[in-house]
């Protein structure tokens, strides 16, 4: 079976463009999280959807990024305009229950760098 | 407030040692769920085991064991007869109802096996 699909896998970019990263979650899984990782930060959730509605958002920096699950196997996180701050690996993770309850399965990531 | 604490942020060990990783977390609720996962130099993250705070119950897993202590809120992960292939970033990680089942990780801790 496949695993938690990330599109693209490396991201570079220029300071105040859009960036779009996709993420196909393990089908029949029902929760969907939104991780960033740095090495100051460490790895910080952003978002997390439960059956396609966002529950938890307080973890969003500000309001350039946004993200939506308009389907059970799609989410994207949008990144408008982008900034150097926002270079990162970005990972999207799915669980076949709500919220944190259970184990998650990672995507390999997407590596967003910003000049 | 949910919180991992992991204080190793870094161990080196000769192949074949014996290794134990420290997680200390705080919670104010008494259901909560507790996990490990390892990111290897590959980036991905792999979930490698999930406690609630019901089952104090020790597990082992070939090489790898688990000593989940409410008394002292640790949930401790060694490695017996340690491999090169161990080495990874080893995140300790909660959720708690509290918390809206958001899942908090620790700093990790970067586990160096020389051969």
């Amino acid at each position: 079976d496949a695993g938690v699909i990330q599109s693209p896998r490396h991201e570079v970019t220029e300071m105040g463009q859009e960036v779009t990263l996709r993420c196909k979650p393990i089908s029949g899984h029902n929760s969907l999280f939104w991780y960033r990782q740095t090495m100051m930060r460490g790895l910080e959730l952003l978002i997390y959807f439960n059956n396609n509605v966002p529950i938890d958002d307080s973890g969003m920096p500000e309001d350039r990024f946004s993200a939506k699950m308009p389907n059970a196997s799609f989410s994207t996180l949008k990144i408008q305009p982008s900034e150097p701050r926002d270079s990162a690996v970005y990972f999207c993770a799915s669980s076949p229950a709500e919220g944190g309850i259970y184990e998650q399965y990672f995507g390999p990531g997407t590596r967003l760098t910003v000049t | 407030a949910q919180k991992v604490t992991q204080a190793q942020t870094e161990i080196s060990v000769v192949e074949k040692e014996d290794v134990t990783l420290d997680c200390v977390y705080e919670t104010r609720d008494t259901t909560y769920y507790l996990f490990w996962y390892k990111q290897p130099p590959s980036g991905e993250l792999v979930f490698l085991i999930r406690r609630n705070s019901f089952d104090e119950q020790n597990e082992i897993s070939g090489r790898y064991s688990w000593n989940f202590q409410k008394s002292t809120s640790s949930f401790n992960f060694t490695i017996t007869a340690s491999q090169v292939v161990d080495s990874a970033v080893y995140f300790c990680a909660l959720s708690e109802p509290g918390g809206g089942f958001k899942t908090i990780f620790g700093a990790g801790t970067r586990l160096f096996v020389k051969a």
